[in-house]
């Protein structure tokens, strides 16, 4: 399968720990994008990285998000301190041009309790 | 601030027959326009789009028009099959970003009834 992938496709943690998932792009796409989807909302943007340098972070990542993309390849979505409200599915997207579709992952569904 | 608008949460059309989704747009400088479709536990998946210098794009059942005067797009899905029951969502690029980052509606579920 080339297609983004990612891991864990599901997580249940509780309020206070960390997360961490995994997206690993198209090999040939150097943009990589995160997002972040709610019940009954389209995603929202969270950060974009071209190649390993993250370019543009949305206001919505606060500083218990982190997010890296070592070597340009694969890239993790950290989250410290878990809330309830960081309860949603997290998708990883890339992209080979600049204005063209994004090829989106499954998602990592995220259950904080 | 909601820069791209799907206003009808859903939409529930007979099979054979024509679905019509609109989206609305606020800024002005958005110049690339795509639909998704998503399925429930699947990620988007990019079905059509449209650059700002055509008004209509067209691919097997599924045709995408564009109004930059009224800031508006539609997706007519013609003719409709149950397999098209999904959320659909419109995404727009451009603008101040130079990123490609796309922003997305709220999305409408269609559903397609044999």
């Amino acid at each position: 399968d080339t297609g983004v992938s990612q891991d864990p496709r599901h997580k249940i943690t509780k309020r206070g720990q960390n997360v961490t998932f995994r997206c690993d792009p198209i090999s040939e796409h150097n943009r990589l994008y995160w997002y972040r989807q709610t019940l009954g909302q389209g995603p929202e943007f969270l950060t974009y990285f071209q190649n390993e340098a993250q370019l543009e972070k949305s206001r919505l990542l606060s500083d218990r998000f982190s997010a890296e993309r070592p070597k340009g390849s694969f890239s993790t979505l950290e989250i410290q301190r878990t809330e309830q409200g960081d309860s949603a599915m997290y998708l990883c997207a890339s992209s080979l041009l600049i204005f063209g579709e994004l090829f989106f992952g499954e998602g990592s569904r995220l259950t904080v309790l | 601030d909601q820069q791209v608008k799907q206003n009808s949460p859903s939409l529930s059309v007979q099979e054979g027959r024509i679905s019509i989704l609109n989206c609305d747009y606020t800024n002005s400088m958005f110049d690339y326009f795509l639909w998704y479709k998503k399925y429930p536990a699947e990620g988007p998946t990019f079905l059509i789009s449209i650059s700002s210098i055509k008004d209509k794009n067209e691919d097997g059942r599924f045709t995408v028009f564009l109004n930059k005067s009224a800031k508006h797009l539609s997706l007519h899905i013609v003719p409709s099959q149950p397999g098209d029951s999904a959320v659909y969502f419109c995404a727009a690029s451009g603008g101040s970003s130079n990123t490609g980052k796309l922003i997305f509606g709220q999305g409408t579920t269609l559903q397609v009834k044999p």
